[in-house]
């Protein structure tokens, strides 16, 4: 069964770090593209950031309202992705949802998804 | 402000057509594809239409997709009550190097 599954979520103050992780199993996730949605309470979704394959040289993007904050990373040995936030702002929280982006011959999209993990930044 | 500009809410009764509108600009949807997911409270996710009209196996063929220029579209015919659900556009963002989303469109069936 392909399937994601996040965890490290949890309640951290303003100004702090957490660090999230996402255990792949089902696919090749070394040849994957791998991605960090997030969504905040009675909003939309948002995309967070992705992290590329070693064929791409792990190359990473990110929003910019979380550009120089977060870090996103993978082991592929493990099988595993992650993201690491600094400098959490009362804004960060949200439900963190890892996917890959799934190719195919005409079009890619994120699937599948993790069942969310959340993170509450609060005094 | 999403980048991505959605109505927040849709409606209409079972077995109707209902269309989901997104519009953007040339540097996302302009030149790139269309997703769109459906997104139920508590579970993850679901595409149910991706590179503006295609399909992927298990949507039902109720769901269509189009594009036009800066704008795509949703339409869902023949309504159901399990269509009721939050539904996204998301697209790829040249300018942004980034996924941009709709704000979401909560969709409610009569």
């Amino acid at each position: 069964e392909v399937q994601l599954v996040e965890s490290g979520g949890g309640l951290v103050q303003p100004g702090g770090s957490l660090k999230l992780s996402c255990a792949a199993s089902g696919f090749t996730f070394s040849g994957s593209a791998m991605h960090w949605v997030r969504q905040a309470s009675g909003k939309g979704l948002e995309w967070v950031g992705r992290i590329r394959n070693k064929a791409n040289n792990y190359a990473t993007a990110y929003a910019a309202s979380v550009k120089g904050r977060f870090t996103i990373s993978r082991d592929d040995s493990k099988n595993t992705a992650y993201l690491q936030m600094n400098s959490l702002k009362t804004e960060d929280t949200a439900v963190y949802y890892c996917t890959r982006l799934l190719y195919i011959a005409d079009g890619n999209w994120f699937d599948p998804w993790g069942q969310g993990t959340l993170v509450t930044v609060s005094p | 402000q999403s980048v991505l500009t959605q109505p927040p809410s849709a409606s209409g009764t079972p077995g109707q057509r209902v269309t989901i509108s997104c519009s953007g600009s040339s540097s996302n949807i302009g030149s790139n594809y269309v997703n769109w997911y459906q997104h139920l409270p508590g579970t993850a996710p679901k595409v149910v239409i991706y590179s503006n009209n295609q399909r992927p196996s298990g949507a039902p063929d109720r769901f269509s997709g189009s594009k036009s220029g800066t704008s795509a579209s949703l339409a869902i015919s023949g309504l159901q009550s399990e269509d009721e659900a939050d539904y996204y556009c998301v697209a790829w963002d040249d300018s942004l190097f980034g996924w941009v989303f709709g704000g979401g469109t909560k969709l409610t069936v009569l």
